[in-house]
């Protein structure tokens, strides 16, 4: 079956260490996104992907990384440098169609505590 | 940015009966997409609906409408013959006919009281 595929789905860090979310999809879709859920928040843009060895800041950006090294996999790296990391990830994939009602699949997502 | 706005951080409902989410959004295109995604307690994101801007009638499916109000910025969610199932945290989401960026609303979380 298609989808998405997040690992770990949970994941502990002590301070000061970086951490990687793995992202795999299986769906041939063209962008990738990676959303930060916090309560009361919603979902908030960290980066996303439209072609490989391509990606976009999001709203929140800064502390995180990423690379698309292949058209189904779009890990994501938080950093030392986040300043507040506790959160709950979600990975999504959609096609690229700018004139078409593209709609995004989503991962079950990761749940990242900072200790 | 866009800004996708839902004032209703907790709604609740009896089974059976029907309930509206509201939803309201800021931009200055004419053509755009509008979504409703489910989050489950699993944390699942299911999309429920979507709407095209250019598009007058309001999409429906199955139990789930919704009602967009283009000129009022609009686009509420009505879930008809509630289910114990439909208990979860509603998103709105938007995106613009130029891009490839979804933006999303704060949710509502949604019980459902047997």
């Amino acid at each position: 079956d298609g989808g998405i595929t997040q690992s770990p789905k949970y994941l502990f860090r002590k301070e000061g260490q970086n951490v990687t979310l793995s992202c795999e999809q299986n769906l041939n879709h063209d962008a990738m996104y990676w959303y930060r859920q916090d309560p009361g928040q919603g979902l908030r843009l960290i980066y996303y992907s439209q072609i490989v060895n391509d990606f976009q800041k999001g709203d929140i950006a800064e502390g995180y990384s990423v690379s698309r090294e292949k058209k189904e996999s779009f890990p994501l790296t938080v950093t030392s440098a986040q300043k507040n990391p506790t959160a709950f990830y979600l990975c999504a994939s959609s096609i690229f169609s700018p004139s078409g009602a593209n709609v995004l699949t989503f991962g079950a997502g990761s749940r990242l505590t900072v200790l | 940015a866009q800004t996708v706005t839902q004032s209703q951080p907790e709604m609740s409902v009896q089974e059976a009966e029907t309930v509206t989410l509201s939803c309201t959004y800021d931009t200055s295109e004419s053509d755009y997409y509008l979504f409703w995604y489910k989050q489950p307690p699993s944390r699942q994101m299911i999309l429920v609906i979507r709407q095209e801007a250019y598009k007058q009638q309001n999409a429906t499916e199955n139990r789930f409408s919704v009602n967009f109000q283009k000129a009022a910025k609009s686009f509420s969610l009505k879930i008809s013959d509630s289910q114990l199932g439909d208990a979860a945290m509603y998103f709105c989401a938007y995106r613009s006919n130029t891009g490839n960026q979804f933006y999303f609303g704060t949710g509502t979380s949604l019980t459902v009281i047997p």
